[in-house]
């Protein structure tokens, strides 16, 4: 049973464009939800996250939009730079779950120059 | 910022044998640290939470005598693949939350790539 669906798998988008990762989750106890960018051979590392008390979240080029009704919620990446080119993935955790992080299965992201 | 330093980076073994991968917490101690299992180009999979100083909760379908995990301390975790085989080749990847912070207190450390022969 996936968790937590995101889309699209892969992306490519134009320098100086919008990049858009969209994630739905499936369990009403997740209340974080943090987006996560990985290089090649190296762990993940945390970009922002947001809890469903606010509807958006924004830190720099980086912003999370959050649907509580609809148990949705997306990454935006204004401006998109070649250095963002990424694997980026969503996850989830409750309390309930002792803060184990379900993650999506990530979206590659290509920022052409 | 936080840093969880994972050891080694990378390793070959032989079928067979067992390979340690080591999880500590550098300046901060980690009351919780998870076990993931990355296969290339797919999602994290959570193998298993450990608590310093009691047994690892594991996943299902993780094989609890194959991946002997010890949190003996509250800055050290250790994974441990017995018997190896080439199935077991994966990215093994360790995160620790820092006790004193809240769920933002997570912080992964770098992987090992583990190649089974």
């Amino acid at each position: 049973q996936q968790q937590v669906k995101q889309s699209p798998q892969s992306l490519i988008v134009q320098k100086g464009g919008i990049s858009i990762i969209n994630c739905a989750y499936e369990n009403t106890a997740f209340d974080y939800f943090p987006w996560y960018q990985q290089f090649p051979g190296k762990g993940p590392a945390l970009l922002i996250a947001i809890r469903p008390d606010v509807s958006e979240k924004k830190e720099g080029r980086f912003t999370i939009s959050f649907n509580k009704s609809a148990k949705q919620f997306s990454l935006h990446i204004m401006d998109s730079q070649p250095g963002d080119s990424a694997t980026y993935f969503c996850a989830a955790s409750s309390d309930q779950a002792g803060t184990a992080l379900i993650f999506g299965k990530g979206t590659t992201l290509s920022v052409s120059s | 910022g936080a840093v969880v330093s994972q050891h080694p980076s990378r390793v070959i073994c032989k079928s067979g044998t067992s390979v340690k991968i080591e999880c500590r917490s550098l300046d901060f101690q980690a009351t919780t640290m998870f076990w993931y299992r990355q296969f290339p180009k797919q999602s994290l999979m959570l193998m298993a939470t450990s608590n310093e100083g009691s047994k690892a909760t594991y996943e299902q379908g993780v094989e609890k005598d194959k991946f002997l995990i010890n949190h003996a301390s509250l800055t050290l975790s250790t994974l441990t693949v017995t018997s190896a085989h080439p199935e077991d080749s994966s990215f093994y990847i360790c995160s620790a939350r820092d006790g004193t912070g809240g769920r933002e207190k997570l912080f992964f450390g770098s992987g090992t790539q583990l190649s089974v022969l």
